[in-house]
């Protein structure tokens, strides 16, 4: 059972224009979300997150938004620049046992930027 | 650069064969956690160890091991090896693993062919 879905396994925009990265989850004791970019043969990068008592975290170029109604995330990126083309994975964060907080990550979108 | 380093970044054996596979955390950091990429899939969480104990287990085989030592490097152990268990294998390190809002910090991986 995939807790957190991405369910764009590619994604292809032009640059300069504005990228929207779309996560869904399901169980409710998420209560922070990440965002990862990954580049091949390297691991992922910690990008940008969100707590559950927010609806957007901005950074630059990059936001976050959260509908936790609907139990779902999106990453936005404006402009997009052809740097930018990698694997980005949503990750969500809870509780797991005792004091441990564990990760549940996405299958990731493949994002190109084309120039 | 996450400051998490890793080895090797390769590894290719055979079946039936036994590997380990070593983690070194960010400076600071008191907890790791392991991870499992197969191809086209996300992040499976395996293990976490925090200040050398076990923290929270996730889908790890009970082939696969793991410890952490007391200078917090970790290894990650693999035996009775399956050609299932090709796959990108992360390291991850974070304050204490414990904290909302924490983030993990992910190594470069070692790439596992299991032939």
């Amino acid at each position: 059972d995939q807790q957190v879905k991405q369910n764009s396994p590619s994604l292809s925009v032009q640059e300069g224009r504005i990228s929207i990265l779309n996560c869904d989850y399901t169980n409710s004791m998420f209560d922070y979300f990440l965002w990862y970019k990954k580049y091949p043969a390297e691991g992922p990068t910690f990008l940008i997150s969100i707590s559950s008592i927010k609806d957007k975290n901005e950074d630059g170029r990059f936001t976050v938004f959260l509908n936790k109604s609907a139990k779902h995330l999106s990453l936005h990126i404006v402009p997009s620049q052809p740097g930018d083309s990698a694997v980005y994975f949503c990750a969500a964060s809870a509780r797991s046992s005792g004091s441990a907080r564990q990760l549940t990550f996405g299958s990731g979108t493949q994002l190109t930027v084309l120039p | 650069d996450s400051g998490v380093t890793q080895t090797p970044k390769h590894l290719i054996t055979a079946t039936g064969q036994r590997v380990t596979l070593r983690c070194s955390p960010r400076s600071g950091d008191l907890s790791v956690y392991w991870y499992q990429q197969s191809l086209d899939q996300g992040l499976q969480f395996l293990i976490q160890y925090y200040n050398g104990e076990e923290r929270a287990k996730g889908n790890i085989l009970e082939r696969f091991s793991a410890q952490q030592f007391p200078d917090l490097h970790s290894e990650l152990n693999l035996s009775s090896l399956e050609l299932g268990d090709s796959a990108l294998y992360f390291c991850a390190s974070s304050r204490d693993g414990g904290s909302i809002g924490e983030t993990q910090y992910f190594g470069p991986g070692t790439r596992l062919l299991v032939l």
